[in-house]
């Protein structure tokens, strides 16, 4: 089976600020991790992906995360955070073996303050 | 591209009233897929298609819920006899087969209240 955890329901961070969202995964095999963004009353939005190669991955927005296979771990960053960042940010897990089944951890809220 | 389109936006039904969600997926992508989203459990895959063909249902709660998909352009999610349970947003995601067939492009969902 696999799952994704999300430990933090909320963050706070200040405008300008780095922005962490942290997620661990847990797959029999090999895995695809995503970070999605939901905006109030809106489905979500991909905001990037790790298949393989390089473990830094970038995406929309100014997002990057970093694939570390010993923590099984696929944290979110962004250097600067902005207001318009504050959103529902979600962390997904695919295990390579297991059909196209992509499973979700519970959501993360980041709130931006000016 | 108009995306993943999702009808009705908002739904307000009594309990026990059927309930059809619809969903029109991305134009050339052949999966499909039906989250449901509460505050309670998260995100939760209720079924998807590939090429019109249900894969995975095993997400789908009970025998009130069936999902249809009668060609590639259409699907819908039925619920009946629907409970206050049932409350929720419905989302209906597609995405195309291929090297870049994770990235799936969500609708902008259906707010269910059973009343």
């Amino acid at each position: 089976a696999q799952s994704v955890a999300q430990p933090e329901d909320q963050v706070n961070v200040a405008e300008g600020n780095p922005l962490t969202v942290k997620c661990t995964y847990s797959v029999s095999g090999n895995p695809y991790l995503f970070w999605y963004v939901q905006y109030p009353n809106r489905g979500l939005q991909f905001l990037l992906k790790y298949i393989t190669g390089d473990n830094l991955v970038k995406g929309s927005y100014g997002f990057e995360a970093e694939f570390n296979k010993s923590q099984t771990s696929f944290h979110l960053k962004k250097p600067s955070a902005l207001v318009s960042d504050s959103a529902l940010y979600f962390c997904a897990v695919r295990d390579r073996a297991a059909g196209n089944k992509l499973t979700f951890g519970g959501g993360t809220r980041v709130l931006v303050k000016p | 591209d108009a995306g993943v389109i999702q009808s009705p936006r908002h739904e307000v039904t009594e309990m026990g009233q059927e309930v059809t969600l619809r969903c029109k997926p991305i134009s050339g992508h052949d999966y499909l897929f039906w989250y449901r989203q509460t505050m309670m459990r998260g995100l939760e895959l209720l079924i998807y298609f590939n090429n019109n063909v249900p894969i995975d249902d095993s997400g789908m709660p009970e025998d009130r819920f069936s999902a249809k998909m009668p060609n590639a352009s259409f699907s819908t999610l039925k619920i009946q006899p629907s409970e206050p349970r049932d409350s929720a947003v419905y989302f209906c995601a597609s995405s195309r087969q291929g090297t870049n067939n994770e990235k799936l492009f969500f609708g902008s969902g259906t707010q269910l209240s059973v009343l």
